[in-house]
This record gives C-alpha cells, sequence and structure tokens, in this order.
C-alpha cells in the first residue's frame, strides 16, 4: 500500500468551475502537507502547505487537512484555464525533510 | 522564491555512456540538496538526499554506484548517471532546500532534466 494516494484523474472541469483535489495517507507521522502545481515537462512550484489540521486560504486555493481522517484536499475556485497542470499533494514528518508525493491529479479546464 | 537551475534540460546518449546532471540553488545557499526520478504520468520519486561536504543518503532501492551525487559547494550538487541504459530514461528533478524559510523549511524545485537513453 502506497504512504500517500491521490486519484490521478485526469479530471477535466468548465472554466469558472470548483475543482476537488484530494489525496489520503497512511503515515500518522505526517505533520507538513504540501501542495505543488506541475506544468508539463517543468518542475513542480509549490501553491500552498499547511502544518496539522486546520484549513488556508490564498487567493482562489483554499487546502485543509483533517488529521482524524487522513485526508487532505485542496479546493481550487473560479478556475481558469491557466490552472490545468498536473497536481501533486506531498508530505513530511518534519519541517524540510524529505517528502513524500501523491501521484499526482491532471487537471485541465476548458474555456 | 528561490531560484534553482538545473543543466542540461534535456540530453539524450547512447547506452553505455555516463551523463552528468547539474542542480544550481542561484541566489541562497543550499546545504541540502534532494534528487528525484519522475517516469510519464507517475509522480517524483526520492532517489537520495545530498548534503554539502558530506556523503549522500540513499534511497532503499537506488543504487549509489550507479548514480553517484556530489555536493561540493553549497550552490551546487551534481548527479552522475554512470553506465546508462534506456531504463534509466527519466525526467531526473532536483530540489534545494532554502534555509532562509521561516516556519516551514520550504524545497524549491529545479526545471528538471529529460534524460533519454537510446
Amino acid at each position: 500500500q502506497k504512504e500517500v494516494e491521490q486519484d490521478p484523474g485526469p479530471l477535466s472541469v468548465p472554466e469558472g468551475a470548483i475543482v476537488s483535489l484530494n489525496c489520503t495517507y497512511s503515515n500518522s507521522a505526517f505533520q507538513y502537507f504540501m501542495w505543488y502545481r506541475q506544468y508539463s515537462r517543468k518542475g513542480p512550484e509549490l501553491l500552498m502547505y499547511t502544518y496539522s489540521s486546520g484549513n488556508k486560504e490564498d487567493g482562489r486555493f483554499t487546502a485543509q487537512v483533517d488529521k482524524s481522517s487522513k485526508y487532505i484536499s485542496l479546493f481550487i475556485r473560479d478556475s481558469q484555464p491557466s490552472d490545468s497542470a498536473t497536481y501533486l499533494c506531498a508530505m513530511s514528518p518534519l519541517s524540510g525533510s524529505r517528502l513524500t508525493f501523491g501521484e499526482g491529479t491532471q487537471l485541465t479546464v476548458n474555456p | 522564491g528561490a531560484v534553482v537551475s538545473q543543466h542540461p534540460s534535456w540530453v539524450i546518449c547512447k547506452s553505455g555512456t555516463s551523463v552528468k546532471i547539474e542542480c544550481r540553488s542561484l541566489d541562497f545557499q543550499a546545504t541540502t540538496m534532494f534528487w528525484y526520478r519522475q517516469f510519464p504520468k507517475q509522480s517524483l520519486m526520492l532517489m537520495a538526499t545530498s548534503n554539502e561536504g558530506s556523503k549522500a543518503t540513499y534511497e532503499q532501492g537506488v543504487e549509489k554506484d550507479k548514480f553517484l551525487i556530489n555536493h561540493a559547494s553549497l550552490t551546487l550538487s551534481t548527479l552522475t548517471v554512470t553506465s546508462a541504459h534506456p531504463e534509466d530514461s527519466s525526467f531526473y528533478i532536483c530540489s534545494a532546500r532554502d534555509p532562509r524559510s521561516g516556519g516551514y523549511n520550504e524545497q524549491f524545485f529545479g526545471p528538471g532534466t529529460r534524460l533519454t537513453v537510446l
């Protein structure tokens, strides 16, 4: 069983839709939860990180962590075609330590 | 945010040759760099953790004699794929931890190097 599970999609939505991306994990030691965006043939870029449980909002993006359920989510409001990319969740037990990535969800936002 | 570069961005080589990939932190000193491999439509798999001035720590199943890592300075780490074979063809990505980050030591990723072994 993988430590981090993420539905690879692909996910296709119309422009303006609300997108929900999710990951589940099995390692209760994970404390830091990140969402990365990766465009084709590029390195990942950090979108948001959350420490422990709770919500975090940044513009159109909201990250949620439910440690009791070992479940994290990323919501994208008013999705744009430029949001089309692969979204990877990542987790680590300690600040700056090795990251364990999910498989990534390929998102396409259609104009 | 901090900038990490990789060189080359794309390399094609013949089977049996060695290929060196460079990872540089451009505007900060990185005591720790990470090397990942990503196959098509798959996630990033950590290969090794590279610490400046010491030997790299390899993940289970990664051959240290095949994937040589050198972190000779605070801004440069290199990955050498020795005697490359077609199954080594992949997207290699490095990341560097910026110690200036506040509460969380964010890892900044390079743009990746696509290796194709013929």
